[in-house]
């Protein structure tokens, strides 16, 4: 049981380049969370997911977007790069509304040239 | 979700215990308070929560007062694996789309 996983672990990016990552999770949970975190700070929600097929915007979405094609799998895309979107992203992921407890991923650290 | 507000940093010897205390004088009777922790580099680890009783578990003990107007993280017996950032946060439960808000937290150092 791995728990949540995240693909790349660090990236170097070019302004304007796009990229895609990649959240998995093994506990079959419903609700998954795309965060950032900026040097110093908390975490903020980017995206989330109620399920299979379903997002919904957070507090940052702009410059992102997502899908949850799969279950176990929710990915979050930069179309175009931007220096401001340099920082550390955390997937988490929790089982049922009823079920608060969030299980976060190890992060990726995007670097936004 | 109310509005916490913990102390920016602790020190505590390793094998004794840490408390770390919380002001939350503004929650509202159906929110919870919750602890997660973040080690250096790494993603935020759940701890511990509670509505108004006293919990414990493998990790941690949460006092919280009467009055629910603050609460203390007790880790029994700290370690030098334990030194990370804690945060209290305190939220309604049952909200999907609610997300986790951290604040400052407090930085636990833990000595040897």
């Amino acid at each position: 049981n791995a728990g949540v996983t995240q693909t790349p672990k660090f990236r170097v990016l070019k302004t304007g380049q796009s990229m895609t990552l990649l959240c998995a999770q093994d506990m079959n949970h419903e609700y998954m969370y795309w965060y950032r975190q900026d040097p110093g700070m908390g975490l903020r929600l980017i995206h989330y997911s109620v399920g299979e097929g379903t997002t919904a915007k957070g507090e940052v979405p702009d410059g992102y977007n997502v899908s949850r094609l799969k279950k176990q799998n929710f990915l979050l895309g930069l179309e175009s790069a931007a220096p401001s979107q340099t920082s550390v992203y955390f997937c988490a992921s929790r089982e049922t509304v009823n079920q608060e407890t969030q299980y976060f991923g190890p992060g990726t650290r995007l670097l936004v040239l | 979700d109310a509005k916490t507000t913990q102390p920016p940093s602790m020190d505590c010897a390793e094998g004794r215990a840490a408390n770390l205390p919380c002001n939350h004088s503004t929650i509202s009777g159906n929110e919870y308070v919750y602890w997660y922790r973040q080690i250096h580099s790494q993603g935020p680890q759940y701890i511990i929560h509670g509505l108004k009783n006293n919990e414990t578990n493998e990790m941690a003990s949460l006092i919280i007062t009467e009055d629910r107007k603050s609460s203390t993280l007790i880790l029994p017996h700290a370690t030098l694996r334990d030194t990370a950032v804690y945060y209290c946060i305190v939220r309604v439960q049952n909200n999907a789309g609610n997300m986790l808000t951290f604040g400052g937290g407090t930085r636990l150092m833990v000595k040897p």
